[in-house]
Order: C-alpha cells, then structure tokens, then sequence
C-alpha cells in the first residue's frame, strides 16, 4: 500500500460545482498535513494546511479523519482558474514529507 | 521577499555526464529540501538540510548524488555520473521551520539524461 494515495481523476466538473477530493495515508504516526496546488509545469504551491478541527478558507475547506486515516478537500463554487493537479502531502513522525501523486482537476465553462 | 530560486530551469546530459543543480532558498530559512519528480510518479523527498547540515539523506538514490550546504546558504546537487533513470525534475524549498510549516518550492531543474 502507498504512503499517501490519490484518486488521479481527472475531475471533469463546470464552473459553479462542488468538488471534493480524499487523500488517505497508511502512518498512523502522521503528524503534519497539506493540501498544496501544482499548475502544469510549476512548482506546488500550499493551498491549505489541515488541522484536526478542519479548516475553511474561503471555497476552500480541509478535513481530517484521523480514524480512518484520510484528508479531503471540498471545493465550492469552482472557477476556470481553480483547473490544477491538487497534491495531497503527509509529514509522518519523522517529518519527511510524503507525497501523493497528486488529482487533476479540470473546471470547463 | 524574493521566493525560492533554481539554476539551471533546464539541463540536457549525455549518460555517464556531470550535472550539478543550484538552489538559492528564501533568506533566513535554515531548511532547505530536495525533491525529484519522475515523469508519472510523485514528488519524492531527496534530503533536507538545517543550516549546513544534512537532517536526513534518507532518499538520496545512490553515491552518484552529493548534495552540499556550504555556509547554510545555498545549496548544489551533483550526480555524477549521470544515468537515464535521474531524468526528471529536481524541486528545492525552503522553511523557516522543520516540522509542521509551509515549504516554499522553487521553479525546478528539469533534467533529461540520454
């Protein structure tokens, strides 16, 4: 089983839509958590950190399940721009960061 | 505040070449990773650096990697010699903080070995 793993996708979804994103990751001893935002041919960018209470920003909210051992990341009212590889990454308890291959989302008019 | 910076944004090598990557972190973040991204396959923690010192190298390849810190300031990746299966991109950031924070990622080395 990956460390940290994603749906791929890509998720196809129009402007206007909800989306929601999992990230479930196999070290119960996790201890940091991050949803960062890659563009084609960019370097990722942080998005949001995930806390244990969950988190909202804006369209953006982050939840965490440490029981099951998964984030996730909702998306509301998708925009053209929000269109990005969304990467999900986990520091364990040595605080290598690990990360997951990432979900394309694509936002169409 | 300028963010992370990387030299060279490309490199095409022969096989059995040298390359070395440069990285300039975000002034006074004593962190500073690499990471190399194979093509189809996610990002993956090379080493991390605290000032001039090596944290954790746990993800360094092999003894054709050498990674280097002089002052705590910037930092160079050479892999030498260099073979087919480095091809990729190499990302460094940097942190004010080991655990738990933000890492700024620079625009990444994209190297293709043939």
């Amino acid at each position: 089983r990956k460390e940290v793993e994603q749906d791929p996708g890509p998720f196809n979804v129009p402007e206007g839509a909800t989306v929601a994103f999992n990230c479930t990751y196999s070290n119960s001893a996790s201890q940091s958590f991050f949803w960062y935002r890659q563009d084609c041919r960019k370097e990722p960018k942080l998005l949001m950190s995930v806390y244990s209470s969950g988190n909202e920003d804006g369209r953006f909210t982050a939840q965490l399940n440490r029981a099951s051992q998964y984030i996730s990341l909702l998306i509301r009212d998708s925009k053209l721009s929000d269109s990005a590889t969304y990467l999900c990454v986990v520091n364990g308890g040595s605080y290598i960061p690990t990360f997951g291959r990432g979900t394309s989302l694509i936002v169409h008019p | 505040e300028a963010g992370v910076t990387q030299f060279p944004s490309h490199s095409v090598i022969e096989k059995g070449q040298t390359v070395t990557l440069r990285c300039d972190p975000i002034s006074g973040h004593d962190n500073l990773y690499w990471y190399r991204r194979v093509m189809g396959k996610e990002i993956k923690f090379l080493l991390h650096f605290v000032k001039e010192s090596k944290q954790d190298e746990s993800g360094m390849p092999n003894n054709r990697f050498l990674a280097e810190r002089t002052g705590g300031t910037y930092s160079t990746l050479k892999v030498q010699p260099a073979e087919l299966e480095d091809s990729g991109v190499y990302f460094c950031a940097s942190s004010p903080r080991t655990t738990g924070y933000e890492q700024y990622f620079g625009p990444g080395t994209r190297l293709t070995v043939t």
